[in-house]
């Protein structure tokens, strides 16, 4: 069973560029979470969706990111207009529902965003 | 989600039990205690979970305090390889508005050659 798989593993954005980092779930789950470990930080929770729905962005920044998580495909968080404070690792993560059990939540290897 | 404290690192010799302690004295009758690692560059690695039943699995082990407020990570033989930091996060299982894990600043375990 395959795991939480992200791609790219590392990205390179000069300056006002777009970032898409994507994201396939475990299979069977269909709950994804995206957090960001900005250098020498924590894990910091960015957004909770689940298929083609916003459950909570609550720790997205207001401009210039967002998220998805179609019908078919993978999750996908995208940065507009990327800056340097924006270099960071960003992991996904998902489980298999949020109920009583197998909500169990499974990282992936992270994709490193790194602004030139 | 209940705070939890951890110290902020230890040291183990390689191939002894390593021990880590987590306490979470406000913790609720329907939260669970959670481990996840992190080694250097990699994602969050889930390790167990339990609720007041100490647990064990093929990476650790999990005691739970009869009154819930500490639990203890046991790696029962630790390896280079487990020099990560470990994060203990309690979380209300079974959906609302915790779904999420909320994570400190967890314990950085250095084994030792």
């Amino acid at each position: 069973n395959a795991g939480v798989m992200q791609n790219p593993r590392h990205l390179v954005r000069r300056r006002g560029q777009e970032a898409r980092l994507r994201c396939s779930p475990m299979k069977g789950h269909s709950h994804v979470y995206w957090y960001r470990q900005l250098p020498e930080e924590g894990l910091k929770f960015m957004v909770y969706l689940q298929k083609e729905n916003i459950i909570d962005e609550s720790g997205m920044p207001k401009e210039r990111f967002s998220a998805e998580f179609p019908k078919e495909g993978p999750s996908i968080l995208r940065i507009q207009q990327v800056v340097r404070g924006d270099s960071a690792a960003y992991f996904c993560a998902s489980s298999r529902s949020q109920g009583a059990y197998g909500n169990t939540i499974y990282f992936g290897e992270g994709s490193w965003l790194t602004v030139v | 989600d209940a705070k939890t404290t951890q110290p902020t690192s230890m040291d183990c010799a390689e191939g002894r039990a390593a021990n880590l302690p987590c306490n979470h004295s406000t913790i609720s009758g329907n939260e669970y205690v959670y481990w996840y690692r992190q080694i250097h560059s990699q994602g969050p690695q889930y390790i167990i979970h339990g609720l007041k039943n100490n647990e064990t699995n093929e990476m650790a082990s999990l005691i739970i305090t009869e009154d819930r407020k500490s639990s203890t990570l046991i790696l029962p033989h630790a390896t280079l390889r487990d020099t990560a930091v470990y994060y203990c996060i309690v979380r209300v299982e079974g959906g609302g508005s915790n779904y999420k894990l909320t994570f400190g600043k967890g314990t950085l375990l250095t084994v030792n050659p």
